[in-house]
């Protein structure tokens, strides 16, 4: 079975201070992960992937996350932060046997970038 | 990326009444779509997965009469809440993917918020 966990419901961060959205996941295979932003209201919105290759993956937005296997981790980053950015984002997980299953998904961790 | 657009953005009704919610793929074929409720605060549930031709899967604990799920073409699904009480008011999300490969991101729809009353 897959999983993910975002263990902060909601991480608060001063303007222009570096942010850490942290999420862990089980697979049983390999894993292809993924974070996704979501605005009030609004759908969610793809942000970057990790599917192999460099453990650091660059996406949209100045948002880049880091796969770490031995720890099972993909933590959401960036070096600073924006109020902008306050949203809540999700982690997700596939196995990469799968084929076109849908993603599992994290509960969500809320993010505030005070100003 | 991929486009997938939903309609309406919102709708109101009254109890017993049934809504029609469609989600299309803009620029992609999907034989596969996926319908998730939202519920405030929290994180997505999944309903079902609609299948192009063929019948939808639903997820335990989703009744497959109320929740109507048809996939008539590679670039459409509807939702269909059928009987609709308070209950079932919520933020409704589909989603697609382009083409069957598992690295593929799941895009999605803008939602539908739907108040019963």
């Amino acid at each position: 079975a897959q999983s993910v966990a975002q263990p902060e419901d909601q991480v608060n961060v001063a303007e222009g201070n570096p942010l850490t959205v942290k999420c862990t996941y089980s697979v049983s295979g390999n894993p292809y992960l993924f974070w996704y932003v979501q605005y009030p209201n609004r759908g969610l919105q793809f942000l970057l992937k990790y599917i192999t290759g460099d453990n650091l993956v660059k996406g949209s937005y100045g948002f880049e996350a880091e796969f770490n296997k031995s720890q099972t981790s993909f933590h959401l980053k960036k070096p600073s932060a924006l109020v902008s950015d306050s949203a809540l984002y999700f982690c997700a997980v596939r196995d990469a046997y799968s084929g076109n299953t849908p993603l599992v998904f994290g509960k969500g961790t809320r993010l505030s970038v005070i100003a | 990326g991929a486009v997938v657009s939903q309609h309406p953005s919102r709708v109101i009704c009254k109890s017993g009444t049934s809504v029609k919610i469609e989600c299309r793929s803009l620029d992609f074929q999907a034989t596969t779509m996926f319908w998730y409720r939202q519920f405030p605060k929290k994180s997505l549930m999944l309903m079902a997965t609609s299948n192009e031709g063929s019948k939808a899967t639903y997820e335990q604990g989703v009744e497959k009469d109320k929740f109507l799920i048809n996939h008539a073409s590679l670039t459409l699904s509807t939702l269909t809440v059928t009987s609709a009480h308070p209950e079932d008011s919520s933020f409704y999300i589909c989603s697609a993917t382009p083409g069957q490969a598992s690295h593929n991101e799941q895009f999605f729809g803008p939602g539908t918020r739907l108040t019963v009353l």
